[in-house]
């Protein structure tokens, strides 16, 4: 089946730590996105990557890191930086050549301890 | 960061009940796209546009892209408990340069009554 997965469902950070979230997709896609859903709020752009080897900041970048060595993975690491980083994160890709309609995994809730 | 007003903000109806909830912006964009999402999963997509005025359904589902490019509307026909959810329009706008980047509403939450 072609999709995206993320990993893992539920991830808990203690203060200090970083955490990477797991992101891949088998659909070909080129771009890949980061996103952050906060209870009662719409998706915040975190980062975005339209090539291999290449990514730019969102809206809300401080505080998270990504990397995109291979067309597969885009993971996500939360860093100590980042205060307040409980939240749900959302990957999403898209193939630009067909329209930017973006299919997104099934998330991951970080919590703080 | 950008955001599209939706509204409302949610909704609470009897099974069996027609709903409607829509977007509007002060942008114009050339794609709509509509999502649904259940607690604790992702966003699924339900509908897209692509021109203006277009009018696309899908089961009981119809959406249309405004012919302004700045609105989009999606109706629910004879809703049905598994309808609930949040509802997410997105619009494709451009974001601090010139690539197209997808600016999401900030949903509507539908609760269905059996």
């Amino acid at each position: 089946d072609g999709g995206i997965t993320q990993s893992p469902k539920y991830l808990f950070r203690k203060e200090g730590q970083n955490v990477t979230l797991s992101c891949e997709q088998n659909l070909n896609h080129d771009a890949m996105y980061w996103y952050r859903q906060d209870p009662g709020q719409g998706l915040r752009l975190i980062y975005y990557s339209q090539i291999v080897n290449d990514f730019q900041k969102g809206d809300i970048a401080e505080g998270y890191s990504v990397s995109r060595e291979k067309k597969e993975s885009f993971p996500l690491t939360v860093t100590s930086a980042q205060k307040n980083p409980t939240a749900f994160y959302l990957c999403a890709s898209s193939n630009p050549q067909r329209g930017e309609t973006q299919y997104f995994g099934p998330g991951t809730r970080l919590l703080v301890l | 960061g950008q955001q599209l007003n939706q509204s409302p903000q949610s909704m609470f109806i009897q099974e069996g009940e027609d709903v409607s909830m829509n977007c509007t912006s002060s942008s114009i964009f050339n794609t709509w796209l509509w999502y649904k999402q259940d607690p604790g999963e992702g966003p699924v997509l339900l509908i897209a546009l692509y021109k203006a005025g277009e009018l696309t359904s899908n089961g009981r589902l119809t959406a249309q892209f405004g012919i302004t490019r700045k609105d989009s509307f999606l109706n629910i026909s004879a809703s049905i408990p598994s309808d609930v959810g949040i509802y997410f329009c997105a619009g494709l706008g451009h974001y601090g340069g010139a690539t197209n980047k997808l600016i999401f509403g900030t949903g509507t939450l539908l609760a269905v009554q059996p």
